[in-house]
């Protein structure tokens, strides 16, 4: 089966940095999406990983290690209106289906 | 750029009524994905098409559900008789491709409330 484990909740303060985790143990792996949702919106994109190693946009990161089936998004200088849930979905081949984990409802506090 | 359109944004049915949803994907953008959410959860895909052909469906309950696309632009995804544990919000998502690195670009959701 496909798994993909997230933290359901986290809390950060503003200006503050916070990582987001995502483990996943899949029937194999074509890529590492991380998505933010805002309540009630749809999903955006955020950032792709398919190699090992640290990508790096603006105030948001994303870091991906295939050997430990692991991926972390870095946020910095946090905003209020980071505050959202962010997903982490994981691409296997074989039809490049994606498969999303839960979600981490990240509260943002002044 | 017009981003995924989808519509109604909202729509409450009494069960064992049937409900559609339209979607209309970014303008060269050749794979469309329905999916399924519920409150807390990820989406979870329900049907997948490159073009006007539907290459994974094995997540769509056939019993109830079914979807087109045709002439590979809009499509529209039924459910016919509605039960309550359908209530969730139906997202249409499309892509320029399947391939690596396709990003997904999402409408906005249908809420769907069934009674």
């Amino acid at each position: 089966g496909q798994n993909i484990d997230q933290p359901t909740e986290m809390t950060a303060t503003e200006g503050a940095i916070v990582q987001i985790n995502c483990t996943y143990q899949t029937s194999g792996f074509n890529g590492l999406f991380w998505y933010q949702q805002h309540a009630g919106e749809a999903p955006t994109f955020l950032s792709y990983n398919v190699l090992d190693g640290l990508e790096e946009k603006g105030r948001f990161s994303s870091f991906l290690s295939r050997s430990k089936g692991y991926s972390y998004l870095l946020l910095k200088e946090l905003q209020m209106k980071d505050s959202a849930s962010y997903l982490c979905a994981v691409r296997i081949p074989g039809g490049f289906k994606t498969i999303f984990g839960a979600g981490t409802r990240l509260f943002v506090k002044a | 750029e017009a981003g995924v359109v989808q519509s109604p944004r909202y729509k409450i049915i009494e069960k064992k009524q049937p409900v559609a949803f339209w979607c209309n994907p970014i303008s060269g953008h050749n794979t469309l994905y329905w999916y399924l959410q519920n409150l807390g959860q990820g989406p979870e895909l329900l049907i997948r098409y490159e073009n006007e052909e539907a290459v994974d469906d094995s997540q769509l309950p056939k019993d109830r559900f079914s979807a087109e696309r045709l002439k590979g632009v809009d499509s529209t995804l039924k459910i016919q008789p509605a039960e309550l544990g359908d209530s969730a919000v139906y997202l249409c998502a499309s892509s320029l491709t399947s391939g690596s690195g396709g990003e997904q670009f999402f409408g906005p959701g249908t809420r769907l409330t069934v009674l």
